[in-house]
């Protein structure tokens, strides 16, 4: 049983251009978080989706930064015209969906690293 | 807003010595916890978890941590550490009853944990 899924692993973008990270849960997961993480710091959470349906996107920035979970594929967690500022690891994870969230597991993929130049 | 403490950035240690790695958080409702450890060049990984009963967790790899709800801490242990448990930890936690998804966690910056040969 693979795990969560996450590419591209490193990814590189001059200030202003768009960066797309994608996470596949794992098999029979319906819910997936993303998280970032700076230099230094925890990670902090960004959004909560189940498919199709955005849950909480409390910790997104209010501009620039948007997620997706589309029916079919993976999540999308989009930055639209990068700065300095967003290069950080994002993590994402995803758990089965069953009862109450806050009971269940988050299992981890392996991040991307977002580099802004 | 609630937060999540960890004291030690850096801990070093001989193979042998005992661990205690410390874990505070600040909210008073009921939580749910948790500690991850990030090996290098891995991802995080679940070691141990807290919902309810009795507030000694034990994990994997001989790792485990105490509940002790007047003191808001959630601190890890483990008698004699090895070479191979040099990593970071994480402490989480997740809130129940706290409006939204109740989903995400809430993590504290990580403990680097050094184990010398």
């Amino acid at each position: 049983n693979a795990g969560v899924m996450q590419n591209p692993r490193h990814l590189v973008r001059r200030r202003g251009q768009e960066a797309r990270l994608r996470c596949s849960p794992m098999k029979g997961h319906s819910h997936v978080y993303w998280y970032r993480q700076l230099p230094e710091e925890g990670l902090k959470f960004m959004v909560y989706l189940q498919k199709e349906n955005i849950i909480d996107e409390s910790g997104m920035p209010k501009e620039r930064f948007s997620a997706e979970f589309p029916k079919e594929g993976p999540s999308i967690l989009r930055i639209q015209q990068v700065v300095r500022g967003d290069s950080a690891a994002y993590f994402c994870a995803s758990s089965p969906g069953q009862g109450l969230s806050s009971y269940n597991e988050q299992f981890f993929g392996p991040g991307t690293r977002l580099t802004v130049l | 807003a609630q937060s999540v403490s960890q004291h030690n950035h850096h801990v070093i240690l001989s193979e042998a010595a005992s661990l205690e790695l410390g874990c505070n958080y600040s909210y008073g409702g009921t939580v749910n916890l948790f500690w991850y450890v990030q090996y290098p060049g891995q991802h995080l990984q679940l070691l141990l978890k807290y919902f309810s009963g009795d507030p000694l967790v034990k994990g994997i790899k001989g790792f485990e941590a105490e509940f002790i709800k007047s003191k808001f801490s959630f601190n890890l242990r483990k008698p004699s550490v090895q070479w191979s448990d040099t990593a970071e930890y994480f402490c989480a936690v997740n809130t129940r009853g706290y409006g939204g998804s109740q989903g995400n966690l809430i993590f504290g910056k990580g403990t680097k944990l050094s184990v010398k040969p």
